[in-house]
């Protein structure tokens, strides 16, 4: 089974709006961290955020929140007011285990477009 | 600022030849560091890891022969791939694990984009 799956390979927002990408995970680890990265045309993957599996609150980082349903094993991406330099390829991320050395898994992405 | 880099950031060279790739934390010692390979419009797809002063634990699938991995310190890991052939076209990707910092999290190099003629 798919250890992170993301169903949007393409979405569109227009400038100032906000969009949600979504994100759903499977583990039986009870502890694991979830991230999203976001991948530019330049190549470089960039932390946007993070969410441990026992945090208790949504984690925040700035304009990007993260929607955390742990019982529906989904970890959305929220960017609010999404601004033109946000169109990029976005990946949701999962590393479980509380080992930071342990590998990450990736989803497919999704590519998002911002529009004028 | 970046706290990973990697170089070279393109590269192209002659199918048979061999091409090595650097992965450098730049402020800080990482013991463990990571190598991804992705596709044109595809995930990334984890290789091996690469653990400072020992073997590297490869993935299912990846020669070990083919794609030399080396940390010899804790600010650099190498990857080489020796007798390159088109196939072996890709963007490389590596990752340091940071000690510290909010989210103990693991730092990415803006990728080696490898094409092999």
């Amino acid at each position: 089974a798919q250890k992170i799956t993301q169903t949007q390979p393409g979405m569109f927002v227009q400038e100032k709006e906000a969009v949600t990408l979504d994100c759903t995970y499977d583990t039986s680890d009870p502890s694991y961290g979830l991230f999203w990265y976001k991948q530019p045309s330049s190549g470089e993957m960039i932390f946007l955020i993070y969410q441990g599996s026992y945090d208790q609150q949504n984690a925040t980082e700035g304009r990007y929140s993260l929607n955390f349903q742990k019982a529906r094993k989904s970890a959305n991406l929220v960017i609010s007011a999404s601004q033109l330099g946000d169109s990029a390829m976005y990946f949701c991320a999962m590393r479980e285990g509380r080992n930071t050395g342990n590998q990450f898994y990736f989803g497919t992405g999704t590519s998002l477009t911002v529009i004028p | 600022g970046a706290v990973v880099s990697q170089h070279p950031s393109r590269v192209i060279c002659k199918s048979g030849t061999s091409v090595k790739i650097e992965c450098r934390s730049l402020d800080f010692q990482a013991t463990t560091m990571f190598w991804y390979r992705q596709f044109p419009k595809k995930s990334l797809m984890l290789m091996a890891t690469s653990n400072e002063g020992s073997k590297a634990t490869y993935e299912q699938g990846v020669e070990k022969d083919k794609f030399l991995i080396n940390h010899a310190s804790l600010t650099l890991s190498t990857l080489t791939v020796t007798s390159a052939h088109p196939e072996d076209s890709s963007f490389y990707i590596c990752s340091a694990r940071r000690l510290t910092g909010k989210a103990d999290t693991q730092y990415f190099g803006p990728g080696t984009r490898l094409t092999v003629l």
